[in-house]
């Protein structure tokens, strides 16, 4: 069981908007610890798509964004594109594991 | 900025794997090395960091033991040691640039391109 509870798979079409959950606890997301979002294609290397819960890397889509409230984070995905279909994972940090980071268990987006 | 880890290894149960991490385009000393894994069919996994800029260590409690974690500043590189390999560490391991000097809570956001680690007798 991960620490970070993220549901197994969201779908959507283009021009539809799709929201992955990252739900947390007290002792990580609820502690103002940061969230990360990432994006790996199995077979190739996890990307940094959100860092400090709401802030997109130079060269990410506008049509990736991210928020964060109490204890849990989201991820929107705008017009998703048949290339977003992926496995997206959510990261903080827990403070009841002395700082470790701790990932979500991942989802798999279906681009209908 | 990027980093490359050493080749792919096949193990036997008992066994130890070391993996590398070689880093260039930054300055290798001011930043953590995160060590995450993904076994076949499942997600990411973190498994601890090291930083050469204060030696320091930090191991998820899971393999607090059973891994080490070094950073040699001298030639740039990471390693990782897992010891006392079982089939359940047949996993692709991953090495991701983390934390500046002493701040915490940084993204992973250059990653190595993954060694893979297969564990059979």
């Amino acid at each position: 069981q991960s620490v970070l509870t993220q549901p197994p798979s969201v779908s959507g079409a283009p021009g539809q908007r799709v929201t992955i959950s990252c739900t947390g606890s007290s002792s990580n997301i609820g502690a103002g610890n940061e969230v990360h979002w990432y994006r790996h294609l199995p077979g190739t290397v996890p990307t940094l798509l959100i860092y400090g819960n709401t802030n997109r890397p130079s060269g990410v889509p506008e049509r990736f964004s991210a928020s964060k409230s109490g204890t849990s984070a989201s991820l929107v995905i705008t017009g998703p594109l048949a290339e977003d279909e992926a496995d997206y994972y959510c990261q903080s940090y827990d403070s009841s594991l002395s700082g470790s980071a701790v990932f979500g268990g991942g989802t798999k987006l279906t681009v209908l | 900025v990027q980093l490359v880890q050493s080749g792919s290894e096949v193990k036997k149960p008992g066994a130890s794997v070391r993996v590398s991490c070689m880093a260039s385009g930054y300055n290798f000393a001011d930043w953590t090395v995160n060590w995450v894994r993904q076994a076949p069919g499942q997600g990411l996994e973190w498994m601890g960091w090291s930083s050469p800029y204060n030696d320091n260590t930090k191991y998820s409690q899971k393999f607090q033991g059973r891994v080490t974690m070094t950073t040699d500043t001298s030639t740039n590189t990471a390693h990782m040691e897992v010891r006392s390999l079982t089939a359940d560490d047949t996993a692709i391991y991953y090495c991701a640039r983390g934390d500046y000097r002493d701040y915490t809570g940084y993204p992973m956001d250059v990653w190595g391109q993954g060694t893979t680690v297969a564990v059979s007798s």
